[in-house]
């Protein structure tokens, strides 16, 4: 099976730059997609098609994805951005989710 | 605005079943793949199962196959999930997700979920 690992935790002072690694044998071969979700709520897709932001989706989200691993950036990280993150592939007819990865803005 | 409604989650024995749906509205259910994608308490995402637009695709995670079938009914916008012979780690919120059209990988709107707990 296809795995794919998130580091379990970030932490951020507010202002600076978060950077949330994802990896997986050659995810750089296929699209890697982000989502985010806050305590109680349903994930939101943040980044798509390893660097594309959905439509309400700030600027400071970005996204690339090369070799063997797939990274999300928040610039300018705000106390709203905390949330768990989990990045997402598909491969051979299965999607696949990362671990998830708790960012902490303190 | 696209909605995703699930319903049908509750507390089952091990061993019985249970039926999700996932009513949508507000898009054209009809041209969508569709998934569910589980959540045990405290845990990841996992993704559950996958259903092509009209239906003729099926595919399932190693954890549930041949105990869950995915269906959809596209004359009446719904997602189904019928779930048999449960186990205490199929315990979860169950998320019905639209993946996005021309895309094989991300899902753009997910529904509020639905908890299912399976204990004796």
């Amino acid at each position: 099976s296809y795995d794919l690992t998130q580091p379990p935790s970030v932490s951020v002072s507010p202002g600076q730059t978060a950077i949330i690694t994802c990896s997986g044998d050659k995810l750089g071969d296929q699209y890697a997609c982000w989502y985010q979700q806050k305590p109680g709520h349903s994930p939101v897709l943040v980044i798509y098609q390893d660097n594309k932001r959905p439509s309400g989706i700030p600027e400071r989200f970005s996204g690339s994805n090369s070799g063997n691993t797939a990274t999300l950036t928040i610039s300018g990280t705000q106390a709203m951005d905390e949330a768990d993150y989990y990045c997402q592939a598909w491969d051979s007819s299965t999607w696949v989710f990362g671990g998830g990865t708790k960012l902490t803005v303190l | 605005q696209v909605q995703l409604v699930e319903s049908g989650g509750g507390v089952v024995q091990p061993g019985r079943s249970l039926r999700l749906s996932c009513a949508a509205s507000e898009f054209t259910f009809s041209i969508y793949a569709m998934h569910w994608v589980r959540q045990a308490p405290g845990k990841g995402l996992e993704w559950v199962a996958l259903i092509s637009y009209d239906g003729s695709k099926k595919y399932y995670a190693d954890s549930v196959k041949g105990r869950f079938t995915i269906s959809r009914d596209n004359s009446n916008n719904t997602l189904y999930l019928q779930m048999n012979s449960l186990r205490a780690e199929d315990t979860a919120v169950y998320f019905c997700a639209r993946e996005t059209v021309g895309s094989t990988t991300e899902f753009d709107s997910w529904g509020q979920g639905t908890l299912v707990t399976v204990s004796s």
